[in-house]
């Protein structure tokens, strides 16, 4: 069945470096791909998302790119900050609304 | 408040008990999901409401029952339910149709099943 996976499960970084994490989905017909952060004991929230017809999109610190040949995503943190620290989950859109979640990455980000 | 409001957000249950968790989305949304989040898991979908009409069952045991009376409010009807059935569950919303676009969701209610 369909299937995103996401890595690394785990990320720390010192404060200001640049954090990445990639995901890999199966289905060819996915053309949305979705990037939530879910802090502590709260719910997941939106940060960014890419189109299939883009290959990046950035806002502020955070980028995403995509690769739709090798069915790659990634996002990309950069001067990452301790608020930074978080879960974040990939997604790919499959069917007209269903999407597809990676096993989370967490991110720490130490002071 | 994101506009998807969840309650109850803690619930603690027998495993003969009956419960309900409720959503309620103030976005205009079309669809409406229910998720469930364990330890070192992926979400997992477990149903899809469009307009109303549940289009996906996502392979759910019959002990979880959802009800969709209108396009702004979401249940899901809990009875015998195990151990292992205990998760944050998550509601989210979307609108469908016009492009895709990422789902908002609700804070979520953490279950537990003694």
């Amino acid at each position: 069945g369909e299937n995103v996976e996401q890595h690394p499960s785990t990320l720390s970084v010192q404060e200001g470096d640049s954090a990445v994490i990639k995901c890999t989905y199966s289905d060819s017909a996915s053309n949305y791909f979705p990037w939530y952060k879910q802090e502590l004991g709260k719910r997941p929230q939106l940060i960014i998302d890419i189109r299939s017809n883009v290959g990046e999109k950035k806002d502020q610190r955070i980028a995403v790119t995509l690769n739709k040949t090798a069915k790659h995503f990634s996002l990309h943190i950069t001067e990452t900050q301790p608020e930074d620290s978080a879960v974040y989950f990939c997604a790919s859109q499959s069917g007209t609304y269903k999407y597809i979640f990676g096993t989370g990455t967490r991110l720490k980000v130490l002071a | 408040e994101t506009g998807v409001t969840q309650t109850p957000r803690h619930l603690v249950m027998g495993m003969t008990n009956k419960k309900s968790l409720k959503c309620e989305q103030h976005l205009g949304h079309n669809a409406m999901y229910w998720y469930k989040q364990s330890a070192k898991k992926p979400l997992e979908l477990m149903f899809v409401y469009n307009f109303k009409e549940q289009t996906e069952n996502n392979s759910v045991p019959s002990r979880f029952s959802p009800e969709c009376p209108n396009s702004s409010h979401l249940f899901l009807h809990l009875h015998t339910l195990q151990p292992e059935d205990s998760a944050l569950y998550l509601c989210a919303s979307s609108q469908v149709g016009g492009g895709a676009q990422g789902y908002t969701f609700g804070s979520g209610t953490r279950l537990t099943v003694v």
